[in-house]
């Protein structure tokens, strides 16, 4: 069984600052990561997402995540956070195979402060 | 297009009693999940279906939570003897259901509240 473990459950920044969300996985079969990102009051979306191929992936709002199979981590990135990116930030795991049921992490609640 | 929509979007029901929660998933999707949102928690899964295969209940977390699934449309989840510790936002989700997308939409949520 996989699991997902998320070692910050609150990042309190300033606003241009970087930021790193912390996601570690543990599996014994190859996997597949996601990050999603619950805004107030809102339902969840997906961020961004690791299939295969390049083990760097951007979303479209700046965000980015890397892969790395050896140390079993997706951490998420920015390097200049807006107030607009305060949110519920989940990572999520699939294992490979014909069962795409999601395993996700307790989530990081980002808070961008002026 | 429309996305994953539940009903309702919030229900306070009794102790004891049974509730029916709706999903409607995205056209085309043949992949459908529940999950359960406690408060302060990450997401649970609870059930998947996939297509006409048997159901992965294996997140079920006891016999008082069924779900149904008609072809590749609405889903129902059912709670019988509702208990307080049941009292948590429960998401459905659809995908396509296919190795190179894997993502899942998901609905709004449905607030459950058993007082």
């Amino acid at each position: 069984a996989q699991s997902v473990t998320q070692l910050d459950s609150q990042v309190p920044v300033f606003e241009e600052a970087p930021v790193e969300l912390r996601c570690n996985y543990s599996s014994s079969v190859s996997v597949y990561l996601f990050w999603y990102v619950q805004y107030p009051n809102q339902g969840l979306q997906l961020l961004l997402k690791y299939l295969s191929g390049s083990t760097l992936v951007e979303s479209i709002n700046g965000f980015e995540a890397e892969f790395n199979k050896s140390q079993t981590s997706f951490h998420l990135r920015k390097p200049s956070v807006h107030i607009s990116d305060t949110a519920e930030y989940f990572c999520a795991v699939s294992r490979g195979g014909s069962n795409y049921k999601l395993t996700f992490g307790k989530g990081t609640l980002l808070t961008v402060n002026p | 297009g429309a996305g994953v929509s539940q009903s309702p979007s919030n229900k306070v029901t009794e102790k004891g009693k049974d509730v029916e929660l709706r999903c409607d998933p995205i056209s085309g999707h043949t992949a459908l999940y529940w999950y359960r949102q406690r408060l302060g928690q990450g997401l649970e899964f609870l059930i998947y279906f996939q297509g006409n295969s048997a159901p992965d209940k294996s997140g079920l977390p006891s016999d008082r939570f069924s779900a149904e699934r008609t072809g590749e449309s609405v889903s129902t989840l059912t709670i019988q003897r509702t208990q307080q510790e049941d009292s948590a936002v429960y998401l459905c989700a659809s995908s396509l259901g296919l190795a190179g997308a894997r993502e899942q939409y998901f609905g709004p949520g449905t607030r459950l509240t058993v007082t």
